[in-house]
């Protein structure tokens, strides 16, 4: 079992939807989360960081739920520029950065 | 600002050869790493450093070897190809693993072995 696992998709969600992502880890002692974006050929670049508290970033809600482990990532109204792939990222205590695979989104027009 | 700088950005080996891909950054990062990306497969950590003269194994490390002689450099050495290491290679950098510190990746270096 992989230490991070994402739903791979695709989603396919017309323009100005909302869409939500989870993300589960299975190392209770990870310390430090992260959604990532990386566009086709391209190098996975920060969208945000994820806290305890959730945190927001514009049209970006990030969620942590320590207890269950499970992290989320909501976008709304959704922007044909968001289509990408989004990856879960997790910090350990041994300083492993651990990705996961990745969900593809499409926006459709 | 040049970031993390990562060569070639495109090679081709026959099976049994050698070579070194090479990540550089100047934001004086103790923090490294290298990546391989397949398809389906997500990012998989091959090795990473917290600092100079300490490195550390990732998820797949077999087939590969590192160094970390400066904070600067940290090559990625396959000592004997095979086609299974076909794949995308990135390399990246942060302030710290652990924390909140995000990682700067390189552009990637596709590497095809026949």
């Amino acid at each position: 079992r992989k230490e991070v696992e994402q739903d791979p998709g695709p989603f396919n969600v017309p323009e100005g939807a909302t869409v939500a992502f989870n993300c589960t880890y299975s190392n209770s002692a990870s310390q430090s989360f992260f959604w990532y974006r990386q566009d086709c050929r391209k190098e996975p670049k920060l969208l945000m960081s994820v806290y305890s508290s959730g945190n927001e970033d514009g049209r970006f809600t990030a969620q942590l739920n320590r207890a269950s482990q499970y992290i989320s990532l909501l976008i709304r109204d959704s922007k044909l520029s968001d289509s990408a792939t989004y990856l879960c990222v997790v910090t350990n205590r041994d300083d492993k950065i651990i990705f996961g695979k990745g969900t593809r989104l499409h926006i459709l027009p | 600002n040049a970031g993390v700088t990562q060569t070639p950005k495109f090679q081709v080996l026959k099976t049994g050869q050698s070579m070194t891909l090479q990540c550089a950054q100047d934001m004086n990062h103790e923090y490294m790493s290298w990546y391989r990306q397949d398809p389906g497969m997500g990012l998989r950590l091959i090795h990473y450093s917290v600092g100079a003269g300490i490195t550390d194994q990732g998820e797949v490390p077999n087939g590969y070897n590192v160094s970390r002689s400066t904070t600067e450099d940290f090559p990625l050495r396959l000592l004997s190809a095979a086609p299974s290491q076909t794949s995308v290679y990135f390399c990246a950098s942060s302030y710290a693993g652990s924390g909140n510190s995000p990682l700067h990746f390189g552009n990637g270096t596709r590497l095809t072995v026949t």
